[in-house]
């Protein structure tokens, strides 16, 4: 069984459409995480979700807008997709954010998305 | 802004040397820090936590954490090609009654035979 498991692996589209991809987690943990990796390997955190809720809300331009139906699944649906948005997109989780010991993320294996 | 910073390399070693990595940060509240492999292609898998100063060491890696400096550094003894991956330091960030995992850009590593 796969610890976190993101869909689909690979997207490739033109400008100006809209996708989404999905996450799972079977741990049982509490916070996901959607993290864009540039080019350059740079991972940014995008958004966070605590058991459902919004806890994070980096600098994301409004086209991106996350879901948390509960806690075990996180999606990200894209709007308008432009050039720049060409990333590898990682899902991950862990135990809880509020604990300060702790921060062991398990990643899915990334959603590169091509922008035409 | 906070930061993590890493020199972007590539550092290149001979199989069987030691590998030293390193890393900082700004944010002197941070309370936990990761060092994460990643393969080409791959997603990011831990490798080593540290979370008080000194070292921690977990088979040919150690971990060395100043809080004092604010460097956290990954020490690989008797490289192997397969550690040839890029290393990406994490250090978890207190937002909002939250602790958020902030990544450095990576440091890629080649150990040649």
């Amino acid at each position: 069984d796969t610890a976190v498991s993101q869909t689909p692996k690979y997207l490739v589209t033109q400008m100006g459409n809209d996708k989404s991809i999905k996450c799972e987690q079977n741990l049982g943990h509490d916070t996901m995480y959607w993290y864009k990796q540039d080019s350059k390997k740079f991972l940014k955190i995008m958004f966070s979700y605590n058991n459902k809720e919004l806890i994070i809300n980096e600098t994301v331009p409004n086209r991106f807008s996350p879901k948390s139906p509960d806690k075990a699944h996180l999606n990200l649906h894209i709007n308008s997709l432009e050039l720049g948005d060409s990333a590898v997109y990682f899902c991950a989780s862990s135990q809880g954010a509020w604990i300060p010991n702790t921060g062991e993320l398990f990643f899915g294996e990334g959603s590169r998305l091509t922008v035409l | 802004q906070k930061e993590v910073e890493q020199n972007s390399g590539p550092l290149s070693v001979p199989e069987g040397a030691i590998a030293s990595l390193n890393c900082t940060y700004s944010d002197r509240g941070s309370q936990s820090f990761f060092w994460y492999r990643q393969y080409s292609g791959k997603s990011p898998e831990l490798i080593m936590s540290i979370y008080s100063n000194g070292d921690k060491e977990d088979g040919r890696f150690t971990a060395q954490l100043n809080k004092a400096s604010q460097y956290v550094s990954l020490l690989i003894r008797d490289s192997q090609p397969s550690d040839s991956a890029t290393y990406l330091c994490a250090v978890n960030e207190a937002s909002g009654g939250s602790y958020i995992p902030t990544f450095g850009r990576g440091t890629s590593l080649i150990v040649h035979p």
